[in-house]
């Protein structure tokens, strides 16, 4: 069975520190891998993706993920968190290539402290 | 802009009563689903079309039920059957149902009185 674990429920970084939030999957079959953005009362926002290829993703606002497979990870980092970052992050895996067998991770709620 | 309007933004349920969330899009595609989303846990499935007439069960149907008459609308019925119904409900939208992009709504907030 595919599963997504994100690790802390919570991180608190202080601004223009990097941010590390963390993500593992099992997956039977070469997954597609996401990050998505939630901001308060809003739905979610693609952040970035992996599917094939290169293994460092490049995504909006800076963020960037690795997939490692050996490691079973696909961490989400950015260099230097700024006040607008502060929102929750899901981490998704999608071992079918449809939509409707998305797995969401439960979310990592980011905080920057000023 | 093209995008998916999901109303109201909160909503309130009595007991024993069905209640209506709406999701529209004019973002032109195909396949639609909805979501619950509770503190603390990732999203959930409940429905999804991939098109007109045609909807499928999630992990989480019981209790739930929706339509789909025209390709732009999506609404999903909160029923009494439903015992637990606080959440926030998500609509989302892909251009079809082999593509993994989904677009979000901005949500409702179900409560019960």
């Amino acid at each position: 069975a595919q599963s997504v674990t994100q690790l802390g429920s919570h991180v608190s970084v202080s601004e223009g520190a990097l941010v590390l939030l963390r993500c593992n999957y099992s997956s039977s079959v070469p997954p597609y891998l996401f990050w998505y953005v939630q901001y308060p009362n809003q739905g979610l926002q693609l952040l970035l993706k992996y599917t094939t290829g290169a293994t460092l993703v490049k995504g909006i606002n800076g963020f960037e993920a690795e997939f490692k497979k050996s490691e079973t990870s696909f961490h989400l980092t950015k260099p230097s968190a700024h006040m607008s970052d502060a929102a929750e992050y899901f981490c998704a895996v999608n071992p079918y290539s449809s939509a409707s067998k998305i797995i969401f991770g439960s979310g990592t709620r980011l905080s920057i402290r000023p | 802009d093209g995008g998916i309007t999901q109303s109201p933004k909160y909503l309130f349920r009595k007991e024993g009563q069905n209640v209506t969330l709406s999701c529209e899009q004019n973002l032109n595609h195909d396949a639609m689903y909805w979501y619950r989303q509770d503190p603390g846990q990732g999203l959930r499935l409940i429905y999804y079309s991939q098109i007109v007439n045609d909807f499928q069960k999630g992990d989480i149907a019981e209790g739930y039920s929706v339509s789909r008459e025209k390709k732009e609308s999506f609404p999903l019925t909160v029923t009494s059957a439903q015992k637990n119904p606080t959440a926030f409900y998500l609509c989302a939208s892909t251009t079809d149902a082999t593509n993994e992009k989904l677009f979000f709504g901005s949500g409702t907030q179900l409560s019960v009185l």
